[in-house]
């Protein structure tokens, strides 16, 4: 079955990066563009950006231009976030999650907390 | 592009049917026909229910429906069960995605 798997909970100080992975399964790696959501806490869902796994074309929410790059390999059928000049508004759940008919998310990965604390 | 609106809370008794609304405008919700709905249990992913509207995924009852009137996407939940407590959240996947901000779902 389609499966999303993302990298496990990361503790980073302010003004660094994080990197988080999203492995996929069970499906053509290559077909289906991969987005990002992210959740901060009792907070809504917030979109990130996306990427074309096929061509490496990204594109991001206005909020994030210039400290967000998403990337993949394709070899290992991974895709990757990587969120810069971390601050505490940074904390929140990360999800990654496959579009279907250029329109909804599923599956969604299961979640990579990011903490940012001093 | 601001988020799309929902109320913060509905509540319902089991058995009963209940309606969480999501407006946009007409650029987004209003214009096309890509709403999708997400149902979020705690410390959970959240899962589609509903896409293109009103159409529903395999697997997902047919207890949950979706409707849109002008810049206003609706889903019904009926016959409530206590496993529908849960937050709902509705999506609109123009150019760039916009979430809504989310509606709690007490079963009573």
């Amino acid at each position: 079955q389609v499966q999303l798997v993302q990298s496990g909970a990361e503790v980073k100080k302010p003004g660094a990066s994080v990197k988080v992975s999203c492995k996929t399964s069970g499906y053509t790696f290559t077909g289906y563009y991969l987005h990002w959501v992210r959740q901060a806490p009792g907070q809504g869902l917030e979109w990130m950006g996306r990427i074309n796994p096929n061509s490496g074309d990204a594109s991001f929410a206005q909020k994030f231009k210039g400290r967000v790059t998403m990337t993949r390999d394709t070899s290992i059928n991974t895709a990757y976030m990587e969120l810069t000049r971390l601050t505490s508004d940074d904390t929140a759940v990360y999800y990654c999650a496959r579009v279907r008919e250029a329109s909804w998310f599923d599956p969604w990965g299961q979640g990579t907390q990011v903490i940012v604390s001093s | 592009q601001s988020a799309l609106t929902q109320p913060a809370s509905v509540s319902g008794s089991p058995g009963q049917s209940i309606t969480i609304s999501c407006t946009g405008t007409s650029t987004d919700v209003g214009t096309y026909n890509l709403v999708s709905w997400y149902q979020q249990h705690p410390g959970k992913a959240p899962k589609v229910i509903i896409y293109a509207v009103n159409k529903r995924p395999s697997g997902v009852s047919n207890r949950f429906s979706g409707s849109k009137s002008g810049n206003t996407a609706s889903l019904t939940i009926s016959g409530l069960q206590a496993d529908d407590e849960a937050d709902y959240y509705c999506c609109s996947y123009v150019d760039s995605v916009l979430f809504g901000g989310g509606t709690k779902l007490t079963v009573l």
